[in-house]
């Protein structure tokens, strides 16, 4: 039963480029979670979608968006990177309705 | 507001000691209060999950208590290993918000993490 993928598990881009994060839920799972993580910090959360929609979002600028795909992945992109947006990004699933959630290990962004 | 908050920020201990870690929470309606054991770059794992009306809950060397009359919650570690280095988050699960724009009617607030440093 394969758990949370994320890809790629590293990545290096220059300030003002975008980037694009994937991410494969649990089996069975339905919803994805967006957290950034900064060195020495609990995750923060960027946003949820659900059913192909964002349904839930943090405090985080336009710059960040997303997608969900009809086989429940998902896609975390960001605009115009900024160096703060340096960071661990993680992706969560969880069943709608349900309070768990299954992380994946992330991927390192360093934005130079 | 929603808040968790977690100490000591960091803390370094001797391989085979034991040691508590500390979670205080502010949050209603609460659902559940997990802890989870963050390596360095790698995503949490979930330790423990408890519920209102549960006191304690273990997991091999890891012993989660938690007290809904004063908030507060914590994760003792019995013989302590050097692999148990990791950051230590507690997750407080808000709702469910019945009617709430929130997906699914829970929202996740997460404590800034205790990092534990065991030495041999």
């Amino acid at each position: 039963d394969a758990g949370v993928t994320q890809s790629p598990t590293h990545l290096i881009k220059t300030r003002g480029q975008q980037v694009t994060l994937r991410c494969s839920p649990k089996s069975g799972h339905d919803t994805v979670s967006w957290y950034q993580q900064a060195l020495g910090q609990g995750p923060q959360f960027i946003f949820q979608y659900y059913e192909e929609e964002e349904r839930q979002r943090g405090n985080f600028p336009d710059r960040f968006s997303g997608h969900q795909f009809p086989n429940y992945s998902s896609e975390l992109n960001v605009n115009a990177l900024l160096l703060g947006d340096s960071a661990l990004y993680l992706c969560a699933s969880s069943l709608e309705g349900r309070s768990g959630y299954t992380f994946g290990s992330g991927t390192r962004l360093t934005v130079v | 507001k929603n808040q968790v908050e977690q100490s000591p920020q960091s803390l370094i201990i001797l391989e085979g000691k034991n040691c508590t870690l500390q979670c205080n929470y502010t949050v209603s309606p609460f659902s559940n209060l997990r802890w989870y054991k963050q390596d360095t770059g790698r995503g949490p794992v979930s330790l423990t999950i408890m519920t209102f009306s549960e006191n304690t809950k273990s997991n091999g060397r890891y012993t989660a208590t938690l007290d809904a009359d004063t908030k507060q919650s914590s994760l003792h570690i019995t013989a302590s290993q050097l692999s148990d280095s990791a950051s230590y988050i507690c997750v407080v699960m808000v709702g469910p918000n019945n009617g709430a724009k929130e997906g699914g009617g829970f929202k996740t607030i997460f404590g800034a993490g205790t990092r534990l440093f065991v030495k041999a």
